[in-house]
């Protein structure tokens, strides 16, 4: 099982949208709604930020949103802060054997 | 608020068993309905879960790793362990443990982390 595919860097200005897309197959994203967003900053731990594809865990700011379509899952940062300059981790329930599966991991770069 | 804590040598030996143990504090470990896991990250890589365990002790290990990994659980110490066997220098990675939400499949929250580097 491959690790999910997710663009090595996305950057943008304070106050701008992005969007990371989080690409899978249909074992794993595309036929499971199992999708979850974690953000790491340097030498921390993740932080869980979505799961089940759109939804926020209680204290996650609403500048943080998910969706998903087809294979494709994306998480959206609005309102880009200082504050969010961090990797970004997408996560799927997958059907294979392993279980789980990770991306590959986005770097988020406030300029 | 829960929190949980690993713990264990910082360095391991090649071919020998790499044991951590990680503290749940602020909940209690048998709480139904979620799993408690182990994830590592190899120093800038990304993440690979390891395995999962139950207060029951059921477990589910990533295949990848199957054969090298044991997690057990220590329900009167709220604690869980992870052994991992006849270790190389590719296990040497940050190892976090999470709370596991095996329905919807989310790790939330997580330790902090423990590097362990494996090395003669």
């Amino acid at each position: 099982q491959s690790a999910l595919t997710q663009p090595a860097s996305v950057s943008g200005s304070p106050g701008q949208s992005i969007t990371i897309s989080c690409t899978g197959t249909s074992s794993d994203v595309g036929d499971y709604n199992y999708v979850s967003w974690y953000q790491q900053h340097p030498g921390k731990a993740p932080k869980l930020m979505i799961y089940d594809v759109t939804n926020r865990p209680s204290g996650v700011s609403n500048r943080f949103s998910g969706s998903k379509s087809g294979n494709t899952a994306s998480l959206t940062i609005s309102g880009l802060q200082a504050e969010d300059e961090a990797d970004y981790y997408c996560s799927s329930y997958t059907s294979s054997s392993t279980h789980y599966v990770f991306g590959t991991g986005t770097k988020v770069t406030v300029l | 608020q829960l929190q949980l804590q690993e713990s264990g040598p910082g360095l391991a030996k090649p071919s020998e068993t790499l044991s951590l143990t990680c503290t749940v504090s602020g909940g209690s470990i048998t709480r139904s309905s979620y799993y408690w896991g182990w994830i590592r990250q190899p120093p800038g890589k990304g993440l690979e879960w390891i395995g999962s365990i139950y207060y029951s002790g059921s477990t589910y290990y990533n295949p990848s790793l199957k054969s090298r990994v044991t997690i057990s659980v220590d329900t009167s110490k709220n604690q869980f362990s992870l052994k991992l066997s006849s270790v190389s220098a590719a296990d040497t990675a940050v190892y976090y443990c999470a709370r596991h939400d095996w329905n919807d499949c989310w790790f939330d929250p997580w330790g902090q982390g423990t590097l362990v580097t494996v090395s003669s």
